[in-house]
């Protein structure tokens, strides 16, 4: 079963804005991480962030982590048409779990 | 510095047919994985393997089989293709089992059955 809900499931915004895509959880995890598909390719890791982190930043992008919430976002700023692409939130539990859970996806279209 | 590859790329079978997905990674990751991504459903895990010889059931594994005989190659095998395995398949490795570096994916095999 899905472990991570994306929200929204799309999002359509101009070239130079900030965009942002929140994920949300339902058990304990490890990490959280976050990928990015351009369509019709596999999919490339962005960024994780371990439960005992609340923000991390790579670059233009910025994840917060707020487990009490079990809740993430995902903030891209200064958005170019180049970060179009189906962005994915996946958790991975704690124990003899071994596996990235993923969510459905937002999909982000930056219009130039 | 190929990564994870992924063969074929796209494949029509009938039903009732069979046929293997390879992966293949050079990273000398221990860790490999099968999703399946269908539209609205997200990536969902079909096998997985924590080490060369091993291997596990993952959320969807009816009607596939999976080997790892060696640690660079990960197979998936369909016995006999249904129509509700139509669907993109990819392979994913990792170094670890806290996915620490994140899983680096094949570009897919796009799979469609008649």
């Amino acid at each position: 079963s899905q472990q991570g809900e994306e929200d929204p499931q799309a999002l359509s915004i101009q070239e130079g804005e900030n965009a942002t895509m929140n994920c949300s959880y339902k058990t304990s995890i490890n990490n959280l991480q976050w990928y990015r598909q351009n369509s019709g390719r596999g999919l490339v890791h962005l960024i994780l962030i371990r439960s005992n982190e609340r923000e991390k930043h790579s670059g233009r992008l910025r994840v917060t982590l707020d487990t009490s919430k079990k809740s993430s976002s995902l903030l891209i700023t200064a958005s170019r048409a180049a970060d179009t692409a189906s962005y994915f939130c996946a958790t991975l539990s704690g124990g003899s779990n071994y596996k990235l859970t993923f969510g459905k996806g937002t999909l982000l279209t930056v219009n130039p | 510095n190929a990564g994870v590859t992924q063969t074929p790329k796209f494949r029509v079978l009938k039903t009732g047919q069979s046929m293997t997905l390879l992966c293949a990674q050079d990273m000398n990751h221990e860790y490999m994985y099968w999703y399946r991504q269908d539209p609205g459903m997200g990536l969902r895990l079909i096998h997985y393997s924590v080490g060369e010889g091993t291997t596990a059931k993952g959320e969807v594994p009816d009607g596939y089989n999976v080997s790892r005989l060696k640690k660079q190659n990960f197979l998936l095998g369909l016995e006999s293709a249904a129509p509700s395995q139509t669907s993109v398949y990819f392979c994913a490795s990792s170094d670890g089992w806290t996915g620490a570096d994140g899983y680096t994916f094949g570009s897919g095999t796009r799979l469609t059955v008649v």
